[in-house]
């Protein structure tokens, strides 16, 4: 079957650090990407990671280890804006097909 | 459009009813992806269209769901004679191009309940 697993909430204060662990098992495996969802919003695009190693963006940075099957999104100088859901998803057919984890709710208090 | 566009925003409807829903992507872009979320969850990948072609289908959850595709532009998603399972809220998604890594643009989903 395919799965990721991620943590269901994360909380942790302004200013703070988090990392928000992935870990995947799917049957075609092209990359792992990182979506930040609020509350009745929709879906937005975070990052990708089609390589191991450390990608950064911003305040934001995601890493792959693909021998691992495992992924983390990194978030640095946390803001209240950041209270969200965060899912990884792995990028599994040749047609950008995207297979989600359940997310991890991050709540950032003052 | 600037953006993914979904109608209607919220949908209640009666058990046994049909519904459609409606995604407009963002112009020029030639993939368009369904899927759905329940309360909570993480969103299940139901179909893509490449044009007006869905190779994909396996994601939909049974025969009483049917998309297509106009061309590289409008999509609707029917699900006939709705079951209260059915409610979650339905993601459209589209990317410029098929394959690749590019980035999956969402949007803001529409809202079943079914009674």
């Amino acid at each position: 079957g395919q799965s990721l697993e991620q943590p269901s909430e994360v909380t942790a204060v302004e200013g703070a650090i988090v990392q928000i662990n992935c870990t995947y098992q799917t049957s075609g495996f092209y990359g792992l990407s990182w979506y930040q969802q609020h509350d009745g919003g929709a879906p937005t695009f975070l990052s990708y990671n089609a390589l191991d190693g450390l990608e950064e963006t911003g305040r934001f940075s995601s890493f792959l280890s693909r021998s691992d099957s495992y992924g983390y999104l990194l978030l640095q100088e946390l803001q209240m804006k950041d209270s969200a859901s965060y899912f990884c998803a792995v990028l599994s057919g040749g047609y950008n097909k995207l297979i989600f984890g359940a997310g991890t709710r991050l709540a950032v208090h003052p | 459009g600037a953006g993914v566009s979904q109608s209607p925003s919220n949908k209640v409807t009666e058990k046994g009813k049909d519904v459609e829903l409606r995604c407009d992507p963002i112009s020029g872009h030639t993939a368009l992806y369904w899927y759905r979320q329940r309360l909570g969850q993480g969103l299940e990948f139901l179909i893509y269209f490449q044009g007006n072609s869905a190779p994909d289908k396996s994601g939909l959850p049974s025969d009483r769901f049917s998309a297509e595709r106009t061309g590289e532009s409008v999509s609707t998603l029917t699900i006939q004679r709705t079951q209260q399972e059915d409610s979650a809220v339905y993601l459209c998604a589209s990317t410029l191009t098929l394959g690749g890594t590019d980035t999956q643009y969402f949007g803001p989903g529409t809202r079943l309940t079914v009674l």
